[in-house]
Formats: structure tokens, sequence, C-alpha cells
């Protein structure tokens, strides 16, 4: 079966400047996770859709970072505007259905390189 | 706040020796510890996990070693390749809970 696709594979920016990200799961996948990981550190998760519905956004800094799942099939993260504390790996991950009482396996995505100058 | 804490950060091991890399936790709510291998511009992968109602868990090459009492398990690498040279992360999730918080990971170099 396809991977978790995303989209750009690098980008670099200025601070203050917004940017995206997409992400394509793997198919029939209703839960969708994005994580930061920090060089040297692992991943954190920002948010997580069921279907395209929101199941946690507690670690997500909303004041500059949005993210949507429409339709339920694709996302994007947005960071506007962006800082340099942002430069990181913006991992894109699925699951089957939502990880809960049930420890469902998660399949990333190859992430999102970003470097803000 | 750091909840699970990995170590070493980095290891070094020649081919056919055991790696061994340890994690500690402290939330006692957690019941379900994978541990995730990415490569150099790849996401993670699951690799292995373990449930706290057993105290080891051995796939082909790699075991998981859990001690609930010290809040600590260990993934065990036998016969250590050079394509096993990746970072290797634990992780850990509570009983209901949607999260997976990660270690900080160990970069292991398996050296011919």
């Amino acid at each position: 079966e396809a991977g978790v696709a995303q989209s750009p594979r690098y980008k670099i920016i200025e601070k203050r400047q917004s940017v995206a990200f997409w992400c394509n799961p793997i198919s029939g996948h209703a839960t969708l996770y994005w994580y930061q990981q920090i060089l040297g550190q692992g991943p954190k998760l920002l948010i997580q859709f069921q279907n395209n519905g929101v199941v946690d956004d507690s670690q997500l800094p909303k004041d500059r970072f949005s993210a949507e799942r429409l339709k339920g099939v694709d996302s994007t993260l947005k960071i506007q505007p962006a800082k340099l504390e942002d430069s990181a790996v913006y991992l894109c991950a699925s699951s089957r259905r939502l990880s809960g009482t049930t420890n469902e396996k998660l399949f990333f995505g190859s992430g999102t390189q970003l470097s803000v100058l | 706040q750091q909840q699970v804490k990995q170590s070493p950060q980095s290891l070094i091991v020649q081919k056919g020796g055991i790696s061994i890399i340890n994690c500690a936790y402290e939330n006692t709510a957690f019941d379900y510890f994978p541990w995730y291998q990415q490569f150099p511009g790849k996401g993670p992968a699951l690799l292995i996990a373990i449930r706290p109602d057993v105290s080891e868990k051995k796939e082909g090459r790699f075991t998981i070693s859990f001690n609930k009492s010290a809040k600590q398990f260990s993934l065990h690498i036998m016969d250590s390749q050079p394509g096993d040279s990746a970072t290797y992360f634990c992780a850990a999730k509570g009983a209901g809970s949607y999260q997976l918080t990660f270690g900080k990971g160990t970069k292991l170099s398996v050296i011919p």
C-alpha cells in the first residue's frame, strides 16, 4: 500500500513569513497526526484528527499554527508568522482508527524539513 | 517535562555485537511502550512494542525487556548489523490516551 505522502520535502523561509505543509494519509486511515521533530529530539504531537474533527490540539501553538483536514482525507498545517524556533521536521502520520483504548500502529511520512532564517 | 528518559544519546557497536538502549518513565498510567526506528530523511517506523503485563517480547533480532517495578524498559538488538544504523526512539502511551510521548532518541552506529 502507498505510504503517507508529504510535501514539500524541504522549505526555507525567513522569520515572520508564512508556510504551509500538505499531507495525504494512507487510504482508509481515519486518524491523522501532525508531529514536530526538533533536531536531536523525539517527535512531539501537535494535533490529531479523527476523520475531519480535531481530537487533540492541546500542544498546538494556536497563535501561529493552524491545521485543517477538510473532507476527512488530506490535511494542511500552516505556520503564520514563523519564528526561528519553528525550525524542525514536521511529520505527518496516520492510523486506521483512533488510538485510545487500542494501540493502533502509526505510519509516518518522511516529513517536511523547515528552516526559518 | 520529559516523561520518557532515553539513554544513551549515541551508541557505537561492532557488527555482530549486542546493542542495548534504555528508557525510563515516571507516569504509572502508561500501558503501551513502542520502539520506533528512524533512518535519515525518513519518518519513524514502528519496530516492536510491549504492554506491561509481559516482561519480554522478542521479534527476530529485536527484544524488549520490561521492568514494571523499576519503570524501565529496554531494546536489545542481537547480532547488530550495519543496516541497523539508525536513530531509535522509545515511546509510551497511557491507557485511554491518544498521545504517544517519545524519548529523545539514540543514534546507533554499527561498524563493520
